[in-house]
């Protein structure tokens, strides 16, 4: 069936060193989105690329949405304490809108 | 606009036992989706709901079932409950149309299975 895979599953920085998360998928995606969630929480949606080879900037991080449209990553410059969580990719599901497939994750660490 | 909301947060329950959680979409989302989190397995898709059909459904035993209603909120239950069900269980809600399929996630439910 349909995988979204992720790597590294964990990565633990030095505050100020960079980031980044590799989102592969076994199929091509429509879109896909990226989400954020700080530990205790819940996922949050950060972003959504559509078009192949998009970039996107938010800040400090940047996505990219691979020219295939079957991978994407997660690029965030310079961390901060503020950057702890996990990052998650997804996409959707071909058989539904409103189902999305998600990677297993990136579990980011900053040390200060 | 008020957010996703899932009931209870909390909820210990005993083997056997079962359980149904519950969860109010952000309005005009008309389609739900519940997750299955537990620690090393990321987020696993149980099912997702969209005007009150069952359109998706993950890879987990018919224990697990949910249903949702005309104002589009949406309840899972669990049957005979094992101690593996432990787990964070989060709901999403999505306008699931045209691109815009981004999901707005609950605060879930943690299960305890004792």
């Amino acid at each position: 069936g349909q995988q979204v895979m992720q790597i590294p599953q964990y990565q633990h920085v030095q505050e100020g060193e960079d980031f980044t998360t590799y989102c592969n998928s076994s199929t091509t995606l429509s879109n896909i989105q990226w989400y954020k969630q700080r530990p205790g929480g819940h996922p949050v949606f950060l972003i959504q690329l559509v078009k192949s080879g998009e970039v996107k900037k938010q800040k400090r991080l940047t996505f990219q949405f691979g020219e295939a449209k079957k991978n994407s990553s997660l690029h965030i410059t310079a961390t901060q304490t503020t950057d702890v969580g996990t990052y998650f990719c997804a996409g959707p599901n071909r058989g539904s809108q409103g189902n999305l497939i998600f990677g297993k994750g990136t579990k980011l660490s900053v040390k200060p | 606009k008020a957010g996703v909301t899932q009931t209870p947060r909390y909820l210990i329950k005993t083997r056997g036992q079962q359980v149904t959680l519950s969860c109010s979409p952000i309005s005009g989302h008309r389609s739900v989706s519940w997750y299955q989190q537990t620690p090393g397995q990321g987020l696993q898709f149980l099912f997702e709901y969209f005007s009150e059909t069952q359109r998706n459904k993950g890879n987990f035993p018919g224990r697990f079932s949910g249903r949702q209603f005309s104002n589009s909120r949406s309840e899972m239950n669990v049957s005979t409950l094992e101690l593996g069900d432990s787990a964070l269980y989060l709901c999403a809600s999505s306008f699931a149309q045209g691109l815009n399929t981004e999901a707005f996630f609950g605060q879930g439910t943690r299960l305890t299975v004792v």
